[in-house]
Formats: structure tokens, sequence, C-alpha cells
């Protein structure tokens, strides 16, 4: 089993629609939350980090953490078809092997016109 | 302001051959990692310095890979003997911020290498 589950999708959804992207993961020493955005043939991009448990915002996106169920999120509001993209999870662990992350798989997100 | 850049975006080398793939980090950012990722699937670590210190390079798959960054700036992530295994995107990322800060980290365009 992954330390870090993502369902790949791939997910389509209509413009203007919530998208809601999740993973889950196994290992409590995960205690740092990232959400990166990769167009094909590009780098992830980073869009979202958080450190504690609960909501943060930033524009239409929202990432949520619930370090209890070990599942976070992240939420698009108003999807656009410029949000069509791989949506990557990943995770810091606190102790050692600081800045050493760990990604989920990616969902493949497509949002139509 | 400039992003991270790697070099070549593209390499295709022969089973058996070195390749030699360069990150150019953002000024002034102290840590830089590599990453692999495969077709279809997330990154996965490899290495990561401390401005000129390699400080964990437990994510290396064998001794045929080899990473450096001599005077804290660019780095270069040597592969010896390819192998068709060896096939991937190597990205490269780096961060301003040092320990728990680094999880902050910007990509660059990767490098896909593929060995024939």
């Amino acid at each position: 089993q992954k330390e870090v589950e993502q369902d790949p999708g791939p997910l389509s959804v209509p413009e203007g629609a919530i998208v809601s992207l999740n993973c889950t993961y196994s290992n409590s020493a995960f205690q740092y939350f990232m959400w990166y955005r990769q167009y094909s043939r590009k780098g992830p991009e980073l869009l979202m980090y958080t450190y504690s448990s609960g909501n943060k915002e930033d524009g239409r996106f929202t990432a949520q953490v619930d370090k209890s169920s070990k599942y976070i999120s992240l939420f698009i509001r108003d999807s656009q078809p410029s949000d069509s993209a791989t949506y990557l999870c990943a995770m810091g662990r606190s102790g050692t092997s600081y800045g050493k992350l760990t990604f989920g798989q990616g969902t493949i997100l497509t949002v139509h016109p | 302001g400039a992003g991270v850049s790697q070099s070549p975006r593209y390499k295709v080398a022969k089973r058996g051959q070195d390749v030699a793939l360069r990150c150019d980090p953002i000024s002034g950012h102290v840590s830089l990692f590599w990453y692999q990722q495969a077709l279809g699937q997330g990154p996965e670590f490899l290495t990561y310095f401390q401005n000129e210190a390699q400080l964990d390079k437990s994510g290396l798959p064998s001794d045929r890979f080899f990473a450096e960054r001599p005077e804290g700036s660019v780095s270069t992530l040597k592969i010896q003997r390819t192998q068709q295994e060896d096939s991937a995107v190597y990205l490269c990322a780096s961060s301003p911020r040092r320990d728990r800060g680094a999880y902050e980290q910007y990509f660059g365009p990767g490098t896909r290498l593929t060995v024939t």
C-alpha cells in the first residue's frame, strides 16, 4: 500500500462546477500538506501549502486538512477550462527528511466549456 | 522573475551511455531537490541539497545515479550506464527556505529522458 493514495480519475466536469479532489495517507508523521497543479509537459506548480488541520482559502481554491482522518481535500469553485490539468497532492514529514515530499499519483481533471 | 530552468529539455540516450542533466535554481534559493516522475505517476524524491551540502540522497535508485551542487547554485544529476528503466522525467525544484520551510518548492519544467 502506498503512503499517499489519490484517485487518478480522470474527472470531467462542466465549466462553473465545484470540483473536489482528495488524498488519503497512512503515515501520521505527515504534517505538511501541499497541492500542485501540473499541465501537460510542464513542471508542477505550487497551489496551496498548509500545516494545520482546517481550511485555507486562496481565491477559487480551498484546501482542507483533517489529520484525525488522515484525509486532505482541494476544492475548486467556479471551475474554468484553464483548470484542466493533473492535480497532485504532496506531503512532508516532521522530524528528519525535511524537504522530502511524498506525492500522490495525481488526478487528471478536465473542465469542458 | 526567472523560475527554475533545466537543460536539456529532452534527452535520448542509448542503453549504456552516461547522461548529465542540469538544473539552474531560482537565484538565492538555498534548497534544491531532484525528483523522478514516471509516466502517469507522481514525482518521487531522489535527493536534497542545502547550499552545497547533500543532506539526503536516500531516493537515488542505484549507485549509477550521482548528484552534485559544488557552489551551492547550479546542480547536475548524472546517470551512468543508463538502463531502459531510467526513462522518466527528471524534475528539479528549489526553495528559498531550509529545513521545515523547504517544503515550499518551485519546480522546473523537467528533462524527459528516453533510453533506447
